[in-house]
């Protein structure tokens, strides 16, 4: 399985809208609405922020919005916030159990 | 409140051999399936090996597929990772995820560095 296609960075100033994008084939992301998108901040765990393509688990700010077309899923953070500066990566089902990650995205609020 | 604790990350020298471990507690271990997902430094995150609740389904990726082994024993709430024949490009933080759905990791582990260097 290759690896799902994000952009190295993308960069917001605060209040400001960004969109990640995450791009994968017809065999993953186009074939199950079944994307997540994890927050990862230096030295630390990644965090669940959107799953199963735009749901948020309990305690993730309604800023965060996830959404999907076609091989192309998204992350939309709204209303940026400094403690928003993280690595984002994006995951997708590809069959038989198995995920396939993104290559990650450096978000950078300016 | 949910937590997971892996151990036995350390040095080791190419074909080496480690056994990573990771504690659960907060939730019904057996009712989850469990997978193990690594990060090279400075790198993203691959996903490793899965096992299903019961143990009985195991998958692997290309990258370690016969030289790692996934188990659990849901009577100690533990999930293991066997990992033979290491090899520098085995070098990472290795988390144990617990896999709300499919492709969907709700509570990672804190990770443990494994280090395959001479």
């Amino acid at each position: 399985q290759s690896a799902l296609t994000q952009p190295a960075s993308v960069s917001g100033s605060p209040g400001q809208s960004i969109t990640i994008s995450c791009t994968g084939t017809s065999s993953d992301v186009g074939s199950y609405n079944l994307v997540s998108w994890y927050q990862q901040h230096p030295g630390k765990a990644p965090k669940l922020m959107i799953y199963e393509g735009s749901k948020r688990p309990s305690g993730v700010s309604n800023r965060f919005s996830g959404s999907k077309s076609g091989n192309t899923a998204s992350l939309t953070i709204s209303g940026l916030q400094a403690e928003d500066e993280a690595d984002y990566y994006c995951c997708s089902y590809a069959g038989s159990s198995t995920p396939v990650f993104g290559g990650g995205t450096k978000l950078t609020v300016l | 409140q949910v937590q997971l604790v892996e151990s036995g990350g350390g040095l080791v020298k190419p074909g080496g051999s480690l056994r990573l471990s990771c504690a659960a507690s907060g939730f019904t271990f057996s009712d989850y399936y469990m997978s193990w997902i690594r990060q090279a430094p400075g790198k993203g995150l691959e996903w490793v090996s899965y096992i299903s609740s019961s143990g009985s389904t195991i998958y692997y990726a290309d990258s370690v597929k016969g030289r790692f082994t996934i188990s659990r024993d849901n009577a100690k709430n533990s999930l293991y990772l066997q990992m033979n024949s290491l090899r520098a490009e085995d070098t990472a933080v290795y988390y144990c995820a617990r896999e709300r759905s499919h492709a969907s990791f709700d509570y990672w582990g804190q990770g443990t560095l494994v280090t395959v260097s001479s």
